[in-house]
């Protein structure tokens, strides 16, 4: 059973624009909701994270928006950036203990010159 | 102040064989988390371990695979018998608290001929 489901394997945008990244989940105990940035051959680097608590969080050029009610999380990149070309995983966790994030299988985000 | 370490970084292992991964966690975080990386998959969680202590293992298959995180050293993930199924990336995190944000090491990458 699939928790977590990042529907668009890839995603092209063009430089300077928004790159919009979304992942829906079905588990109401997640509490806890990240998006990392993978590389080729390398391991995931941590973005940004929400809280159940909140709806939005920004960090510079990334803003990550939850709608609990919709189980619909999403990442905004703007602009985007040649170097924000990777591999995007939503993650989350329900904490209670356990402590292993869940993760969707990723968006191969491609900014295009 | 150095991230989270694996290594080795690439390993191969003969059908039969045992392999041993290794995680150094980031100075002052005391929780280890291990997540495997099938191709064109995204990370499934295996195991959290505190020092000397299994918390969650409830993504561990029953059967050849065991961590385990001592009072000194790092943590390591041990996979006996090998298959050719076990191929894949392996990647190690840690955490300074529980429900704290996990950074991740640059994983291992199992090759089973």
């Amino acid at each position: 059973d699939q928790q977590v489901k990042q529907n668009s394997p890839s995603l092209s945008v063009q430089e300077g624009r928004i790159s919009i990244l979304n992942c829906d989940y079905t588990n109401s105990m997640f509490d806890y909701f990240l998006w990392y940035k993978k590389y080729p051959a390398e391991g995931p680097t941590f973005l940004i994270s929400i809280s159940s608590i909140k709806d939005k969080n920004e960090d510079g050029r990334f803003t990550v928006f939850l709608n609990k009610s919709a189980k619909h999380l999403s990442l905004h990149i703007v602009p985007s950036q040649p170097g924000d070309s990777a591999v995007y995983f939503c993650a989350f966790n329900s904490g209670g203990g356990a402590d292993g994030l869940t993760f969707g299988k990723g968006t191969h985000l491609i900014i295009q010159p | 102040n150095a991230g989270v370490m694996q290594n080795p970084r690439h390993l191969v292992r003969r059908r039969g064989q045992e392999a041993r991964l290794r995680c150094s966690p980031m100075k002052g975080h005391s929780h280890v988390y291990w997540y495997r990386q099938l191709p064109e998959e995204g990370l499934k969680f295996m195991v959290y371990l505190q020092k000397e202590n299994i918390i969650d293992e409830s993504g561990m298959p029953k059967e050849r695979f065991s961590a385990e995180f001592p009072k000194e050293g790092p943590s390591i993930l041990r996979i006996q018998q090998v298959v050719r199924g076990d191929s894949a990336a392996y990647f190690c995190a840690s955490s300074p608290g529980v429900q704290e944000t996990q950074y991740f090491g640059p994983g291992t990458r199992l090759l089973v001929l």
